[in-house]
């Protein structure tokens, strides 16, 4: 079964950068899928963030994509995300998850997902 | 303003019958988009129901059904439980590798 753990700092100041990893476990991060990060500010929806493949290939958010970096560790089976200059509008709840995709190789949905880490984004 | 367009909330008495819908606020949904749903409760992680417009993940109830119907992506819960009493979001592909949500729906089992 695959599981997915988020961690990283839960309070991150102002301007500074936002870094979290996403523990794989039960699969391969080299397995073929992409694997990506979503968030979800207190209260509001949800916001795709970007997805990566075990290549280092990346797709980012265009709103996103100035700030927002995305690699992967396969000796660790993990992949990692930092979003730079921070403001409390980046405070929210990150999740991590996997990216599985059918025989055509268009469709992609994300499932499992890990639990969620909150980063409040604070002085 | 959010791309992706599905109602604020709903409701549905239990053992009924509600469709969610997931429009864009320019243009019609289509299976191009490969949509798919999600289910989350307060404080948990969203649980995948339905992609690729009408695949039901692994361990989700039959009563759960994806379709696209006119110009949007629909899910259509069958036999409404208590514990269907979540928040739902679908999710589009808009092309060149990026994806969006919409603002989710608050379903009441009411």
């Amino acid at each position: 079964q695959v599981q997915l753990q988020e961690s990283g700092p839960g309070l991150v100041k102002p301007s500074e950068t936002l870094s979290l990893t996403c523990a794989v476990s039960g699969d391969s991060i080299s397995s073929g899928y992409y694997w990506g990060w979503i968030r979800q500010p207190p209260g509001k929806g949800l916001e795709w963030i970007g997805s990566i493949y075990h290549s280092g290939s990346t797709y980012y958010n265009p709103s996103l994509k100035s700030r927002v970096s995305i690699s992967v560790d396969t000796s660790k089976n993990h992949f990692s995300l930092k979003l730079s200059s921070v403001t409390a509008a980046d405070t929210a709840v990150y999740f991590c998850a996997r990216q599985l995709s059918d025989s055509s190789g268009y469709s992609y949905w994300f499932d499992p997902w890990g639990r969620g880490t909150l980063v409040t984004v604070s002085s | 303003q959010t791309v992706v367009t599905q109602e604020p909330s709903f409701s549905v008495s239990p053992g009924g019958t509600v469709t969610l819908t997931c429009g864009l606020r320019s243009g019609s949904v289509s299976t191009s988009h490969y949509p798919s749903w999600y289910q989350q409760t307060p404080g948990q992680a969203p649980r995948t129901l339905i992609y690729s417009t009408k695949s039901r993940s692994a361990g989700v109830p039959d009563r759960f059904s994806g379709s696209i119907l006119g110009n949007k992506a629909a899910l259509t819960i069958t036999g409404a439980h208590a514990d269907d009493e979540s928040d739902y979001y679908c999710m589009l592909y808009m092309g060149s590798g990026t994806w969006v949500f919409g603002g989710g729906t608050k379903l009441t089992v009411v």
